[in-house]
């Protein structure tokens, strides 16, 4: 079935560090990718998406690329700030697979010292 | 502040007990999700509804069912249960509903504690 993979936290930065972390997966269908996060004590942020190869989706410095030929979707970030500080989450929904519901890789916590 | 809205934030009771978790989807969206989030298990999807119909089911337990209204909140029924019932469970609502691009919104979570 579907599954996502992602780097076994936690990972720890200094403000202003280069930020990647690793997330691939295995799909029968073309699937949709998402990166989520979760600030302590809250519920799930959309941060962004991308839905189909090659393409790059962006917000609030963070950026991933759909690569389809290495089935990838790595979320960087060029400089990292305390507040950054949460459990990143990557997903996928494939409807051609498995209906539509997300399929959660099992996070990624991320610390970022000043 | 995704729109979604889940209520009781937090949730307290005994083995054995039946509980109800509410969720109101953001306005216009026809279809609900929810989800379990614990420690062992990770992000687990339950179970979707759409438009008032059952469209999707994950692994959710036999003790657990759900449903959605007319007016499109949904509610989560978790009964006889368990310690390892302890979780944070999410309500997510999305437009559709049977599009990979659709976007899945996320509630603020209701934290079950079992004791």
């Amino acid at each position: 079935g579907d599954s996502v993979t992602q780097m076994e936290g936690p990972v720890t930065l200094s403000e202003e560090a280069f930020l990647t972390i690793n997330c691939t997966y295995t799909a029968t269908g073309y699937p949709s990718l998402f990166w989520y996060v979760q600030y302590p004590g809250e519920g799930l942020q959309l941060l962004l998406k991308a839905t189909k190869a090659d393409d790059k989706g962006s917000n609030k410095g963070f950026e991933a690329t759909y690569r389809k030929e290495t089935t990838s979707f790595h979320l960087e970030k060029g400089s990292v700030q305390v507040s950054d500080s949460a459990v990143y989450f990557c997903a996928l929904s494939d409807y051609g697979g498995s209906q539509g519901n997300l399929i959660f890789g099992k996070g990624t916590k991320l610390s970022v010292k000043p | 502040d995704s729109g979604v809205t889940q209520t009781p934030k937090h949730l307290i009771t005994a083995t054995g007990q039946r509980v109800t978790l509410r969720c109101s989807p953001r306005s216009g969206d026809l279809s609900v999700y929810w989800y379990q989030q614990s420690l062992d298990q990770g992000l687990q999807f339950l179970i979707q509804y759409y438009n008032g119909e059952e469209r999707a089911k994950g692994n959710i337990l036999e003790r657990f069912s759900a449903q959605q209204f007319p007016d499109l909140h949904s509610e989560l029924n978790l009964s006889s249960l368990e310690l390892g019932d302890s979780a944070l469970y999410f309500c997510a609502s999305s437009r559709q509903g049977g599009a990979s691009t659709d976007t899945q919104y996320f509630g603020p979570g209701t934290r079950l504690t079992v004791l």
